[in-house]
């Protein structure tokens, strides 16, 4: 079964400034998604980025990028010039590619709660 | 409407009631799913529907009965729940279960077992 670790249960950026959320995740399958979604307090989760696992290129969405290290299992999520609307929790999550029972499954992380400083 | 939505959003109940939670999705899509939210643990996933019929059950209690009559709404039937089920329920659809499709959740219904 895989698994899927972040390691920071709260971060603090200031605004403007860079901040990067850590995950990894533990899988014995060789191709696979990776995604960080974003649930502000309002509670609707949204996805901000989305990374195939066959992809060697860092996926990028405006201020966010990820930084996918697939030996290492890694996928960190990085915000650039943080805004006070980026405030939230985010969550790594895993699903397979591979087809059949138990692969539906997005496998999420416990979330790390971020917060923005005016 | 837009996007997912759910009713209610907050929703108290005792241990011998029953109740049930909607979920309506207007994007088209195929697939549609029941997560649940606890504190501090990551989120679940409970059930998933593929073109109305039920792919997965993730080991769910029987207590927890869903229904899905059409691509476009998903129900969760509650009965005779314990404390521990108080959580926050989120429901999602994607166009496919297929792995890269996106999967886009609702806003939640809070649930409190009395």
């Amino acid at each position: 079964a895989q698994t899927v670790t972040q390691s920071q249960p709260e971060m603090s950026v200031q605004e403007a400034e860079t901040v990067t959320l850590s995950c990894t995740y533990d899988t014995s399958e060789s191709d696979y998604y990776l995604f960080w979604y974003k649930q502000p307090p309002s509670r609707q989760m949204i996805l901000v980025i989305r990374q195939e696992a066959y992809k060697q290129q860092n996926a990028t969405e405006n201020r966010f990028s990820v930084n996918f290290q697939k030996a290492a299992k890694s996928f960190s999520l990085k915000i650039s010039d943080s805004q006070l609307g980026d405030a939230a929790m985010y969550f790594c999550a895993y699903r397979s590619a591979y087809s059949g029972a138990g692969s539906y499954q997005l496998t999420f992380g416990k979330g790390t709660k971020l917060s923005v400083i005016p | 409407e837009t996007g997912v939505t759910q009713t209610p959003r907050h929703l108290v109940m005792g241990m011998t009631n029953k109740k049930s939670l909607k979920c309506e999705q207007h994007l088209g899509h195929n697939a549609m799913y029941w997560y649940k939210q606890s504190a501090k643990k990551p989120l679940e996933l409970m059930f998933v529907y593929n073109f109305k019929e039920q792919t997965e059950n993730n080991s769910v209690p029987s207590r927890f009965s869903p229904e899905c009559p059409n691509s476009s709404h998903l129900f969760l039937h509650l009965h005779t729940l314990q404390p521990e089920d108080s959580a926050l329920y989120l429901c999602a659809s994607s166009v496919g279960t297929q792995g890269f499709y996106e999967q886009y959740f609702g806003p939640g219904t809070r649930l409190t077992v009395t």
